[in-house]
C-alpha cells in the first residue's frame, strides 16, 4: 500500500494567479497520476508523471496550463496556471505501486477560483 | 481506449434494503476493475477490486461485486444498506499493464432514507 499526503487540502485563489499542489508518498513509486474532479463530475486524468522524464498529458490538458514536476520517486507537484473560475475543482494525486494492485489516492485539494 | 458506464446517476434506497449499482466497462483485454467510494469532503476509498480468479469478489463494509465477462459488467451489491453508506460510488477500470492508470465512470450518488 501507499500513504499519500497532499498539500494544500483546500485553497481559494484569485483568477489569473497560479497554485502549486504537492503530493508526497511514503514509499518509492514508479507512476504518479494527477486527476481533476470538477463539481458534480467524475474524475478525469490530467497527466501521468514519470520520474526523470516529461509528464504525459491526456487529451484536453496541456503543459502550459498544468505543469508537473517529478523530481524523485516519492514526490510530485501539479501547478494550475493562470487560473479562472472554470478551474475550480478537486485535484487528486494518485500512485501506482506496480503489478496487480490498485491505485492509491490522496485526500485531494479543493480549489476555488474567485 | 478503456471506458466505464454507470447508467444510474442517482439512486435512493431505504435503510435495510438491498442495493445494486450497475457498471459496464469497455476494455480490449482482461480488465482490472475497481469500485471506489467517496463520502462528502473525503478522498477516495477502495471498496473492492477484481484482477483475476473468482468472479465474485468481497470488499469492505459488506460490499461485493461480480465480474461478468459476457456482459462486460461489474455490478456492486450489498444485501442491507446502512445510513452511513450514503456516498458517491465510482466504478473504474485499470489497464492490465500494471501502471494503475484508471478510468472512472461518472459515479452513482446513493441516498439512504430511514
Amino acid at each position: 500500500s501507499a500513504v499519500i499526503s497532499q498539500k494544500p487540502s483546500r485553497d481559494i485563489c484569485q483568477r489569473g494567479t497560479s497554485l502549486t499542489i504537492q503530493c508526497q508518498v511514503d514509499s518509492q513509486v514508479t507512476m504518479m497520476f494527477w486527476y481533476r474532479q470538477q463539481p458534480g463530475q467524475s474524475l478525469t486524468l490530467i497527466a501521468t508523471a514519470n520520474q526523470g522524464s516529461e509528464a504525459t498529458y491526456e487529451s484536453g490538458f496541456v503543459i502550459d496550463k498544468f505543469p508537473i514536476s517529478r523530481p524523485n520517486l516519492t514526490f510530485s507537484t501539479l501547478t494550475v496556471s493562470n487560473m479562472s473560475p472554470e478551474d475550480s475543482s478537486i485535484y487528486l494525486c494518485s500512485v501506482g505501486t506496480g503489478g496487480a494492485s490498485e491505485a492509491f489516492f490522496g485526500q485531494g485539494t479543493r480549489l476555488t477560483v474567485v | 481506449a478503456q471506458s466505464v458506464t454507470q447508467p444510474d446517476i442517482h439512486i435512493t434506497v431505504s435503510e435495510g434494503a438491498s442495493l445494486e449499482l450497475r457498471c459496464n466497462y469497455s476494455y480490449g483485454a482482461t480488465p482490472y476493475l475497481f469500485w471506489y467510494v467517496q463520502s462528502p469532503g473525503q478522498g477516495l476509498q477502495l471498496l473492492l477490486k477484481y484482477f483475476s480468479g473468482d468472479t465474485l469478489v468481497q470488499g469492505i463494509k459488506g460490499f461485493e461485486a461480480e465480474f461478468k465477462r459476457s456482459q462486460s459488467s461489474f455490478n456492486l451489491r450489498k444485501p442491507s444498506v446502512h445510513w452511513s453508506d450514503a456516498a458517491e460510488y465510482f466504478c473504474a477500470v485499470g489497464s492490465s499493464g500494471g501502471y494503475q492508470k484508471v478510468t472512472f465512470g461518472i459515479g452513482t450518488k446513493l441516498q439512504v432514507i430511514p
